[in-house]
C-alpha cells in the first residue's frame, strides 16, 4: 500500500517571500501525485499533478512542484507567496494501474503575513 | 455544470439522533467517496462506490452507511450520532481509469454533535 507524508504541519511565511512545501511517498509501484488547495471554509480543488513525463509540473496560482524518483519526494514550490495564498495543501498519491483510490498526506496548514 | 453539490452546509445533531447527508454530481463520474476532516487527521476515508450499485469500506466507516442507487447521488446516512462524529464531511468523485484522473470536492458540511 501507498502512504505519504507531509512533513510540516504548518509553514508561516511573510508576503513575497519563497515558500516550500515538502512531500515524501512511499509505494512499490510507479505512482501519480497530486497537490490540492483547501481554502478557509471550502472544499479542495486541483493545484497540479504530476502523471508521466517532465518532473518539474506547474499548476496554477504561479505553483510549481518537481517529482523526484529516487528521493520519493514531490515538493510544492512557489517563487514568491501572497496574501491570499494561506490555505491548507495536501498532497496525495494513487497507484498507477492500480486502485483509483488517491492517499492523502495530512496537509500543511500555509500562514501568509504581511 | 454544478460540479459535486453537497447538503446541508450546517447541521447540528444530538446525540441518537440520525441524519442523512446529500451528495450529488453531474460528471458523469463513476468513483464517488466520503471524506471526514478532522484538526491534524487530514482527510480519511469513510466510504466509497466504484459505480451504482457498488460500495465499499474505507479507513473509517463504523456508525457511517452509504447507497448508491444512480451515478449522480451517494448519501451518506449518520445511524445513531456520537460527539465523536463532529467533523467536516467532504464528497469527492472522479472518473476511475487507474488513478491518474483527480478528485472534485465538494464544498463540504459542517456537523456538530452534542
Amino acid at each position: 500500500a501507498q502512504s505519504v507524508t507531509q512533513l510540516d504541519s504548518q509553514v508561516p511565511v511573510f508576503e513575497e517571500a519563497p515558500v516550500e512545501l515538502r512531500c515524501n511517498y512511499s509505494s512499490s509501484v510507479s505512482v501519480y501525485l497530486f497537490w490540492y488547495v483547501q481554502y478557509p471554509n471550502q472544499g479542495l480543488q486541483l493545484l497540479l499533478k504530476y502523471l508521466s513525463g517532465s518532473t518539474l509540473v506547474k499548476g496554477i496560482n504561479g505553483f510549481e512542484a518537481e517529482f523526484n524518483k529516487s528521493q520519493t519526494s514531490f515538493h510544492l514550490r512557489k517563487p514568491s507567496v501572497h496574501i491570499s495564498d494561506t490555505a491548507e495543501y495536501f498532497c496525495a498519491v494513487s497507484v498507477q494501474g492500480g486502485s483509483y483510490i488517491p492517499t492523502f498526506g495530512r496537509g500543511t496548514s500555509l500562514i501568509v503575513h504581511p | 455544470n454544478a460540479g459535486v453539490t453537497q447538503t446541508p452546509k450546517f447541521q447540528v445533531l444530538k446525540t441518537g439522533q440520525s441524519m442523512t447527508l446529500q451528495c450529488a454530481q453531474d460528471m458523469n463520474h463513476e468513483y464517488m467517496s466520503w471524506y471526514r476532516q478532522d484538526p491534524g487527521m487530514g482527510l480519511r476515508l469513510i466510504h466509497y462506490s466504484v459505480g451504482a450499485g457498488i460500495t465499499d469500506q474505507g479507513e473509517v466507516p463504523n456508525g457511517y452507511n452509504v447507497s448508491r442507487s444512480t451515478t449522480e447521488d451517494f448519501p451518506l446516512r449518520l445511524l445513531s450520532a456520537a460527539p465523536s462524529q463532529t467533523s467536516v464531511y467532504f464528497c469527492a468523485s472522479s472518473f476511475t481509469s487507474g488513478g491518474a484522473n483527480e478528485q472534485f470536492f465538494g464544498p463540504g458540511t459542517r456537523l456538530t454533535v452534542l
